[in-house]
């Protein structure tokens, strides 16, 4: 069925070291694509998205980009920070565009 | 700014009791979700409305039960608690889905012992 794959953490890295998530889907169809971020204690935000083959989709230096023929939406940033210690859940929407599946989402630590 | 405010933060029940979570948004969202956050499992959508007055069954519905009286309110409701049911309760809306931006509250911590 529909579903969102996204490497299991936890994620360790030392400050500006650098950062890829894997994130991989399977749909029928288009789907958008989107990154959330849940920093300790909060609700999820949205990080960045693409909603069609070949979008880039960037925020906070990181960058993500939608690969059709390998059904990919990796997550990377160049030079990662303590502050970007957080859970991040890929997802992507349904055909019907009123629903979204979440990955089990990625910790990353990032120490000093 | 309120956003998307969830009450109560928290809440421990025993085994069978009700309860009833609240969501309220005052961005004039159409559409609004309630999801669960279970370790290893991510999130998983309980139910959603897309407009007042209307509700429909999510991934993982069994023992819960919405309601959307109103465009701003969403309720989580469980009949009779049970231990499987302990979890992070995040409610979220949207104001045009297609856009992918949901905005999340900052859930509800439930322990059914």
């Amino acid at each position: 069925g529909d579903s969102v794959t996204q490497m299991e953490g936890p994620v360790t890295l030392s400050e500006e070291a650098f950062l890829t998530i894997n994130c991989t889907y399977t749909a029928t169809g288009y789907p958008s694509l989107f990154w959330y971020v849940q920093y300790p204690g909060e609700g999820l935000q949205l990080l960045l998205k693409a909603t069609k083959a070949d979008d880039k989709g960037s925020n906070k230096g990181f960058e993500a980009t939608y690969r059709k023929e390998t059904t990919s939406f990796h997550l990377e940033k160049g030079s990662v920070q303590v502050s970007d210690s957080a859970v991040y859940f890929c997802a992507r929407d349904t055909n019907t565009g009123n629903q979204f599946y979440f990955g089990t989402g990625t910790s990353l630590t990032v120490i000093p | 700014n309120a956003g998307v405010t969830q009450t109560p933060k928290f809440r421990v029940l025993k085994t069978g009791q009700s309860m009833t979570l609240l969501c309220a948004q005052d961005m004039n969202h159409e559409y609004m979700y309630w999801y669960r956050q279970d370790p290893g499992m991510g999130l998983r959508l309980i139910h959603y409305s897309v407009g007042e007055g209307t509700t429909a069954k999510g991934e993982v519905p069994d023992g819960y039960n919405v309601s959307r009286l109103k465009k701003q309110n969403f309720l989580l409701g469980l009949e009779s608690a049970a231990p499987s049911q302990t979890s992070v309760y995040f409610c979220a809306s949207s104001f045009v889905i297609a856009t992918g931006e949901l905005f999340f509250g900052e859930g509800s911590r439930l322990t059914v012992l």
